[in-house]
């Protein structure tokens, strides 16, 4: 499994945007990119996934150069209840039976 | 809407003592996995399923074993229950096959207290 890095942690005030960089040199060609968020008290959920270029939801936009090596998740305009831990995940597809590896994490301080 | 139920949110045992966490979801997914979350190491995976009767261990399985008898339900036993097994345990689920292919489903997660 590709193994990721990312910032232990990042602070950001209200209405500014955020840039969460990962890196994952050894992503394989099957491999996507996942990013999942975890509130305090909560268990993690999924905020968006990508394979290469760009990918937009209503909750982030995550950005892939072409080398695949590093990714970057944005979330515009952070408000404080976008304090929460985020996860960087590189998985294999099509098998259904590898598990997902999370690491620590970056933990996001939004202050006012 | 999915989801992922677990059997407590907050829960206190003794020490030698056998704990069930149980953990059921309505997605007829074939993937369960178990997670503990300690501040500071992120999550680590204990065990995970694949399929009915089948078990894979994880990162950190010593002291713990799964059952998974029916397709919606995942069990992790802590066989005798120690000290250091005090921590938050979460359980997730997925679907074999499809896109978004990695989106896990968690359960709200139990906090273990073992005294």
């Amino acid at each position: 499994l590709a193994k990721t890095t990312q910032p232990i942690s990042m602070d950001s005030y209200e209405g500014q945007e955020v840039n969460i960089t990962c890196s994952h040199n050894n992503i394989a060609t099957n491999d996507y990119i996942t990013w999942y968020q975890q509130f305090p008290s909560q268990g993690p959920r999924f905020i968006i996934q990508g394979y290469k270029t760009k990918v937009t939801n209503e909750v982030a936009s995550l950005f892939i150069p072409a080398d695949r090596k590093s990714s970057t998740l944005s979330l515009p305009r952070v408000s404080l209840s976008d304090t929460a831990v985020y996860y960087c995940l590189v998985g294999e597809s099509p098998s259904g039976n590898t598990p997902l590896v999370f690491g620590k994490g970056t933990r996001l301080s939004v202050i006012a | 809407d999915v989801k992922v139920t677990q059997s407590s949110r907050y829960l206190v045992k003794r020490t030698g003592e056998k704990v069930f966490l149980e953990c059921v979801q309505d997605m007829d997914h074939e993937n369960m996995f178990w997670y503990r979350q300690d501040p500071g190491l992120g999550l680590r995976l204990i065990y995970f399923s694949y399929d009915v009767k089948m078990k894979e261990k994880g990162d950190i399985p010593e002291g713990y074993s799964v059952s998974r008898e029916k397709k919606e339900r995942f069990s992790l036993i802590l066989e005798s229950a120690s000290t250091n097994q005090t921590s938050m345990y979460l359980c997730a689920s997925r679907t074999g096959t499809g896109v978004p292919y990695n989106e896990q489903f968690f359960g709200p997660g139990t906090r273990l207290t073992v005294l």
